[in-house]
């Protein structure tokens, strides 16, 4: 059984350009997590989404961010206009029940020239 | 605001020792308390976790202890091995939700 899967593990993108992040959960996960982890710091929550519905989004910054997880296909976050501060590693992780434990990807490591 | 705060910051212990990692949280409406291991360019990996109904949880040479009243946990490493070397987070989440809320983690050395 894969585990989740997150590509690009490396992206670079200049200021200003976008940048699409995905993850496939777990086989029969439909819980998706987006974490970011800044250099020497634990993880924040970004975004919880459970198929093709945003549960919580009170850790998205307010402009740029956008997350979505369709009925076919990976989650998808999404980046706009990238600012150096975007540079982190993002993590993804799923789960197959709302209380089940997060099981999480190797990340992207994004880094914004 | 550190709603969950691990200290301390980086360990090193010889090995065959005990490494022993401890968080404090705020909130107490949370409800489950898991650790995380993560190796250099590696996502986190689950260790162990707890539900505050009871006080230890205890697999293999990891333990975590719970104490509801003052409101900490705490992971021991038995027989700690060089292998055992990585960064290590405590988390909690409530509820209906289970977004996870993180330490700032533990950097454990093992030394042979």
């Amino acid at each position: 059984n894969a585990g989740v899967m997150q590509n690009p593990r490396h992206l670079v993108r200049r200021r200003g350009q976008e940048a699409r992040l995905r993850c496939s959960p777990m086989k029969g996960h439909s819980h998706v997590y987006w974490y970011r982890q800044l250099p020497e710091e634990g993880l924040k929550f970004m975004v919880y989404l459970q198929k093709e519905n945003i549960i919580d989004e009170s850790g998205m910054p307010k402009e740029r961010f956008s997350a979505e997880f369709p009925k076919e296909g990976p989650s998808i976050l999404r980046i706009q206009q990238v600012v150096r501060g975007d540079s982190a590693a993002y993590f993804c992780a799923s789960s197959p029940e709302l209380k089940e434990p997060q099981h999480f990807g190797d990340g992207t490591r994004l880094s914004i020239l | 605001q550190q709603q969950v705060k691990q200290s301390p910051q980086s360990l090193i212990v010889q090995k065959g020792g005990i490494s022993i990692i401890n968080c404090a949280y705020e909130n107490t409406a949370f409800d489950y308390f898991p650790w995380y291991q993560q190796f250099p360019g590696k996502g986190p990996a689950l260790l162990i976790a707890i539900r505050p109904d009871v006080s230890e949880k205890k697999e293999g040479r990891f333990t975590i202890s719970f104490n509801k009243s003052a409101k900490q946990f705490s992971l021991h490493i038995m027989d700690s091995q060089p292998g055992d070397s990585a960064t290590y987070f405590c988390a909690a989440s409530r509820g209906n939700n289970r977004k996870l809320i993180w330490g700032l983690g533990t950097s454990l050395a093992v030394n042979p």
